[in-house]
């Protein structure tokens, strides 16, 4: 599976739009573009998926670029509760789900 | 979405002792589970991938001896920790993937083992 690359951290206040790039300039087309999210002591959670296309739903939005060489996450009103690790993970067919160091977000009051 | 379980979330045990760590998915059937570790302040190791009704699939460096994975249902994976030492003490997380042929993985909320 390519492999993805995001900042260590980032932060953002209480009630804005969270936004959380990830750069996967080598992945194949038949990959997709997984998010997931780890609370502190808490098993990973799922967030979203895409190819191609951007995706949404009642968690976030996926805002895959047209070469989808990079992608951006969008948790669009942040509370404190999403404070978390966020892995971008590229994943192919019967590929197994690696992890990365991930980006800390910080939502500060 | 898909909801994975797992029991116990917590486990102190004596080292030398053998420990069992159940992960069921509640709500669809897992053709796959793949089990993790986690040490502090790093991140998710894959330890195996089973398959319900065959042998699991062990990552690089790790003892399938030690780590005894048993999948024999569509809903039931279980990890046996045998003969734990300290050094075994960590994070164990589950995870689940379905039936429908999305490769989406559904986690487990992990099980804290402390081996004295």
């Amino acid at each position: 599976d390519a492999k993805t690359t995001q900042p260590t951290s980032m932060d953002c206040a209480e009630g804005r739009a969270a936004n959380l790039p990830c750069n996967h300039s080598t992945i194949s087309g038949n990959e997709y573009v997984y998010w997931y999210r780890q609370i502190h002591s808490q098993g990973p959670q799922y967030i979203i998926h895409g190819l191609k296309n951007n995706e949404t739903n009642e968690m976030a939005s996926l805002i895959i670029t047209e070469d989808r060489k990079s992608s951006t996450l969008i948790l669009p009103h942040a509370t404190l509760r999403d404070t978390a690790v966020y892995y971008c993970i590229a994943l192919g067919a019967n590929s197994k789900l690696t992890f990365g160091k991930g980006i800390t977000l910080s939502v500060r009051p | 979405g898909a909801v994975v379980s797992q029991h116990p979330s917590r486990v102190i045990c004596k080292s030398g002792t053998s420990v069992k760590i159940e992960c069921r998915s509640l709500d669809f059937q897992a053709t796959t589970m793949f089990w993790y570790r986690q040490f502090p302040k790093q991140s998710l190791m894959l330890m195996a991938t089973s398959n319900e009704g065959s042998k699991a699939t062990y990552e690089q460096g790790v003892e399938k001896d030690k780590f005894l994975i048993n999948h024999a249902s569509l809903t039931l994976s279980t990890l046996t920790v045998t003969s734990a030492h300290p050094e075994d003490s960590s994070f164990y997380i589950c995870s689940a993937r379905g039936t429908s042929g999305s490769e989406t993985q559904y986690f487990g909320p992990g099980t804290r083992l402390l081996v004295l």
